[in-house]
């Protein structure tokens, strides 16, 4: 099966914090993405990850960690439209070729 | 607008069939992808393309076709062999193959087959 693993599914309240955790085991690695995927649409891109360390984005916050093949991604003041699937993915080698995790299912609730 | 295109958005075939699923891009980009989507499982790569006509299988390429005439287009077509192939499919393009700040996938609206 695939390396690379998140929680299936999460719930959080409106106006909180929630922290999504991905890890994942691979040679030649070359980027860590997350997207955001609302049911029966297409998934949207939130961030990428290359080296150590935080990178934000307004509300979306992700991180990773290399040497211990991880990664998260935090979403501050969570909205009710936050409520859908978020898809961890890294890549390798040279090209543009990316391996998903199953993603994780948030539910937002008030 | 630029963007990426996927038809149809719904699309029915009788078992023994081979159906082909439209992805148009207008976004300039080099490559392109196919993804399959299914319930409790991650995208599945099936194949991708660096280049007009040049492609490369995926992880899970049988049953499958392709092909990159036009920069713009990257067709794929669900042959009879392809052993279950109801499921989301999704088409996907970036700017660059190397990698690097930029060359993110940016995804289509999905088309859903279903086998009958």
């Amino acid at each position: 099966g695939q390396n690379i693993d998140q929680p299936t599914e999460m719930t959080a309240t409106e106006g909180a914090i929630v922290q999504i955790n991905c890890t994942y085991q691979t040679s030649g690695f070359n980027g860590l993405f997350w997207y955001q995927q609302h049911a029966g649409e297409a998934p949207t891109f939130l961030s990428y990850n290359v080296l150590d360390g935080l990178e934000e984005k307004g509300r979306f916050s992700s991180f990773l960690s290399r040497s211990k093949g991880y990664s998260y991604l935090l979403l501050k003041e969570l909205q009710m439209k936050d409520s859908a699937s978020y898809l961890c993915a890294y890549r390798t080698g040279g090209g543009n070729k990316l391996t998903f995790g199953t993603g994780t299912q948030l539910k937002v609730e008030l | 607008d630029g963007g990426i295109t996927q038809s149809p958005k719904y699309l029915f075939r009788k078992e023994g069939q081979n159906v082909t699923l439209s992805c148009e891009q207008n976004l300039n980009h080099d490559a392109m992808y196919w993804y399959r989507q299914d319930p409790g499982q991650g995208l599945r790569l099936i194949y991708y393309s660096q280049i007009v006509n040049d492609f490369q299988k995926g992880d899970i390429a049988e049953g499958y076709s392709v092909s990159r005439e036009k920069k713009e287009s990257f067709p794929l077509t669900v042959t009879s062999a392809q052993k279950n192939p109801t499921a989301f499919y999704l088409c996907a393009s970036s700017m660059g193959w190397d990698g690097g700040q930029g060359t993110e996938a940016f995804f289509g609206q999905g088309t859903r087959l279903t086998v009958v």
